[in-house]
């Protein structure tokens, strides 16, 4: 059963330009959550996708937005990136909308962004 | 929204040892109550959670404490082993919403 992946592992882009992050969820898990952890601090919560729409959002800026495909699979797009931008980030899935009965969410390995 | 408090930043203890972890929250409606653990360039890992209709749940050397009225929960891990070195965050979860997370403690279990 392969767990939670995204891709690609590590990423080095410039200031002002834009990055795709992708995240394919555990087999049986409808519902991905992204994540932003800055160094040294908690996930910070984006926003989160079911049924291929963007169902809650976090406080970040419109720079952020996502897509979800019909196979539960996901995509993270940041655009004009800032040099604050650069952190790991996290994908995590469950099983149903947020407060289902299984809350439970599994991170993936996250993808490692620097922007110059 | 939820504001996840967590302490302290940074814990060491000596192998055997228990490790203790609080968290406070600040939404009254949040109901669900995860514990991750991280090691160095890893993923964060489930290890315990606690619902908000249970007040205490156990898991071998770990266990986990809720206090609804105070808004808290604690993690509290015994017999400390150099292996459960880690970031640890705990994170509080409203219905209909996402994980918010407390900032971490930096558990360092010397041998």
């Amino acid at each position: 059963d392969a767990g939670v992946t995204q891709s690609p592992t590590h990423l080095i882009k410039t200031r002002g330009q834009q990055v795709t992050l992708r995240c394919s969820p555990k087999s049986g898990h409808d519902t991905v959550s992204w994540y932003q952890q800055a160094l040294g601090q908690g996930p910070q919560f984006i926003f989160q996708y079911y049924e291929e729409e963007e169902r809650q959002r976090g406080n970040f800026p419109d720079r952020f937005s996502g897509h979800q495909f019909p196979n539960y699979s996901s995509e993270l797009n940041v655009n004009a990136l800032l040099l604050g931008d650069s952190a790991l980030y996290l994908c995590a899935s469950s099983r149903g909308l947020a407060g289902g009965r299984r809350n439970e969410q599994f991170f993936g390995p996250g993808t490692r962004l620097t922007v110059l | 929204g939820e504001n996840v408090e967590q302490h302290p930043s940074t814990l060491s203890v000596q192998e055997g040892d228990s490790a203790v972890i609080k968290c406070t929250y600040s939404d009254s409606a949040s109901n669900y109550f995860p514990w991750y653990k991280q090691e160095l360039g890893k993923r964060p890992q489930l290890i315990i959670d606690i619902r908000s209709n249970v007040g205490e749940k156990k898991d071998q050397r770990i266990a986990v404490t809720l206090n609804k009225t105070a808004k808290h929960f604690s993690l509290h891990i015994t017999e400390t082993q150099p292996e459960d070195s880690a970031v640890y965050f705990c994170a509080a979860f409203e219905w209909g919403y996402a994980l918010n997370f407390g900032k971490g403690t930096s558990l360092l279990v010397t041998p």
